[in-house]
């Protein structure tokens, strides 16, 4: 199985920061990677998928990058509303087998 | 625009079964991949499976395989998910997840673009 390893877990910053948050995968995943928003009480919200691209409706301060098995989420002037937790996934064109990563969360500092 | 409208909160007793509703309403039904997600309290996102709506084609996560049976109804435009031998530790918030439009590949299950509002299973003695 691909083991997803997220850091930090968790971080604290201010409004208009530029956050950065990394996935590492276990093994090379090319960019099968999605990224996902989780506020408390509330069913997951999808950023980005294959590594980079943007889901539609997301705001253009979320960008995603990385392939094999690095990849990272910025977020690139932080506003009230992205205080949150955040979790990639991994996963296959070929092999139904998706994974988590253990999640961050971004806290006001 | 698409909607999902999950069935309501169940209490079960270890080694029964639940069996949870997701109803779409908007678009067009077989065009997307449904999958489910869970949460157990205070813990982080696990994939549990899938379904390719346009094949009838489930799919689940290694450590579900056995227990647990993704459905769909084309005709009620619902999808289902079929939790067996529950344990204390299947107490969790359940998500069902769907696709963008005309994504309907494997690697669609990732692309989670509409959700249910979450049914939370408790098991408990």
């Amino acid at each position: 199985d691909i083991q997803m390893t997220q850091s930090p877990s968790t971080l604290s910053a201010s409004v208009g920061d530029r956050v950065i948050i990394t996935c590492r995968a276990s093994q090379n995943i090319n960019t099968w990677l999605a990224w996902y928003q989780q506020k408390p009480g509330k069913a997951p919200k999808l950023l980005i998928y294959k590594a980079s691209s943007l889901e539609s409706g997301v705001p253009s301060r979320f960008s995603g990058s990385g392939s094999g098995t690095e990849f990272t989420l910025t977020i690139s002037s932080l506003q009230p509303d992205d205080f949150a937790t955040y979790y990639c996934l991994q996963y296959n064109s070929y092999s139904p087998e998706l994974a988590f990563g253990g999640g961050t969360k971004v806290a006001i500092k | 625009q698409v909607q999902l409208v999950q069935s309501g909160a169940e209490v079960r007793k270890p080694g029964s079964s639940v069996k949870v509703s997701c109803k779409a309403s908007g678009g067009t039904f077989n065009n997307h991949v449904i999958s489910w997600v869970r949460q157990a309290p205070g813990q982080g996102l696990e994939w549990m499976g899938g379904i390719i709506l346009m094949f009838g084609t489930s799919n689940y996560a290694q450590k579900f395989q056995g227990r647990v049976t993704i459905t769909a109804d084309e005709s009620t435009n619902t999808a289902y998910m079929d939790l067996r031998s529950l344990r204390s530790e299947d107490t969790a918030v359940y998500y069902c997840a769907m696709s963008p439009p005309s994504c309907s590949t494997v690697s669609c299950y990732a692309r989670m673009h509409f959700w249910g509002q979450g049914t939370l299973v408790t098991v408990s003695s």
